[in-house]
């Protein structure tokens, strides 16, 4: 099974901040990493897929980058709204962990 | 506007059953993968089911493999998950997801959940 891990866990930063979250994966995916965002009690929403392909409507201030393994998402100004959970998601293959654990971006 | 709409969730006792569907609309059902996803409280999503546009291939989780079934009837646009011997671990919001054309695990689009509690 391929085994997704998220840093940092949780991150605190201010509006207008520039953060970056990473994601590893215990194998090569090849380019078949997504991202999501989930804000509380709502349903995950697909932000990026294969690696840094915005889905449509997404500000252009989220990207993505990496390969193999290793991969992040940016966000170069942070706004209010992008205060919430990031998911990674390989999706190379069937697995119980397709998902990482997630980092809680909390307001400073 | 595409929406995909839960219901059937519940409070249920262990070894009890449920079946979940999902209605779709605002898109062409036939035509993609579909998959249901969990959350337990405070955890992360985890992939459950998913089903080829046909109904001809099925995956499952290995933790529901032989428990429950994902099943979808395109006349109806509907999508449903089937679950028997439930499991206090099988506590969880459960999520329809509008996979990709071929992109089988990536979801695209999701309804807005509902939420199957096993406890006695």
């Amino acid at each position: 099974d391929i085994q997704m891990t998220q840093s940092p866990s949780t991150l605190s930063a201010s509006v207008g901040d520039r953060v970056t979250i990473t994601c590893r994966a215990s194998q090569s995916i090849n380019s078949w990493l997504a991202w999501y965002q989930q804000r509380p009690g709502k349903a995950p929403k697909l932000l990026i897929h294969k690696i840094s392909n915005l889905e449509n409507g997404v500000p252009s201030r989220f990207s993505g980058s990496g390969s193999g393994t290793e991969f992040t998402l940016t966000i170069s100004s942070l706004q209010p709204d992008d205060f919430a959970t990031y998911y990674c998601q390989q999706y190379s293959s069937y697995s119980p962990y397709t998902f990482g654990q997630g980092t809680k971006l909390e307001i400073k | 506007e595409v929406q995909l709409v839960e219901s059937g969730g519940g409070l249920v006792q262990p070894g009890e059953s449920l079946r979940l569907s999902c209605a779709a609309s605002g898109l062409t059902f036939s035509a993609y993968w579909m998959a249901w996803v969990r959350q337990a409280p405070g955890k992360r999503p985890q992939w459950v089911a998913s089903i080829k546009q046909d109904g001809s291939e099925r995956h499952y989780v290995a933790s529901v493999e032989g428990r429950f079934t994902i099943s979808r009837d395109n006349a109806r646009n509907s999508l449903y998950l089937q679950m028997n011997s439930l499991r206090a671990e099988d506590t969880a919001v459960y999520y329809c997801a509008r996979a990709g054309l071929q992109d089988q695990l990536l979801c695209h689009i999701w309804g807005q959940g509902t939420l199957v509690t096993v406890s006695s």
